[in-house]
């Protein structure tokens, strides 16, 4: 039961134009998306969320969207650089767990130059 | 500033001996703390969290199994490995009231 899908495994984008990663659930009981990014043979690291009260979040280059009527989010990143050529999962908190994320199962940015 | 460390950071081990992978939290008291594992092009499988000492909750059944002997300690650990149990390991820890996890560099695990 895949309560936080990604469905695009891979993802491919200009340098300097916009990447648009999606994350679909189906649990209403969501409150709290998190976005993190990994690159090969390291941990993820945390790079942006949203809390369910809200549509929007900005930092940076980075935002996030929600959609809440679709259990729809995703994340924007403008411009793209090559740094930024990662596995980007979202993950999901539910409202009554303090300890657990559910995770989707990545999408693979490439950055082309 | 908290920082995470995980040892060894690759393990190659035949099937059917043991397992034990450190993670240690510095810098923070009473973290939540997990274990997770990726295998290849996969998603991150939670298998263990703790919210403090010798309380293991497991999220799924296996033969591996974890503990938490100090409060800034977790350990995941094996007594016969599998060729399944090959894959990514990641510890993790959240503050109590945070909901951000951050994780340790990873050991990497090949069973052969």
């Amino acid at each position: 039961d895949q309560q936080v899908k990604q469905n695009s495994p891979s993802l491919s984008v200009q340098e300097g134009r916009i990447s648009i990663l999606n994350c679909d659930y189906t649990n209403s009981m969501f409150d709290y998306f998190l976005w993190y990014k990994k690159y090969p043979a390291e941990g993820p690291t945390f790079l942006i969320s949203i809390s369910s009260i809200k549509d929007k979040n900005e930092d940076g280059r980075f935002t996030v969207f929600l959609n809440k009527s679709a259990k729809h989010l995703s994340l924007h990143i403008v411009p793209s650089q090559p740094g930024d050529s990662a596995v980007y999962f979202c993950a999901a908190r539910r409202g009554d767990s303090n300890y657990q994320l559910i995770w989707g199962a990545g999408t693979k940015l490439i950055i082309k130059p | 500033s908290q920082t995470i460390h995980q040892w060894p950071a690759t393990l190659v081990q035949p099937v059917g001996s043991p397992l034990s992978l450190e993670c240690t939290v510095e810098g923070t008291s009473n973290p939540n703390l997990y274990w997770y594992r990726q295998a290849a092009g996969r998603g991150l499988q939670l298998l263990f969290y703790s919210v403090g000492i010798g309380q293991i909750s497991s999220e799924v059944p296996q033969n591996l199994s974890a503990s938490r002997p100090q409060d800034r300690q977790f350990i995941l650990s094996s007594k016969k490995l599998l060729l399944s149990d090959s894959g990514f390991y990641l510890c993790a820890w959240a503050s109590g009231s945070s909901y951000e996890q951050y994780f340790g560099p990873g050991t990497r695990l090949t069973v052969t």
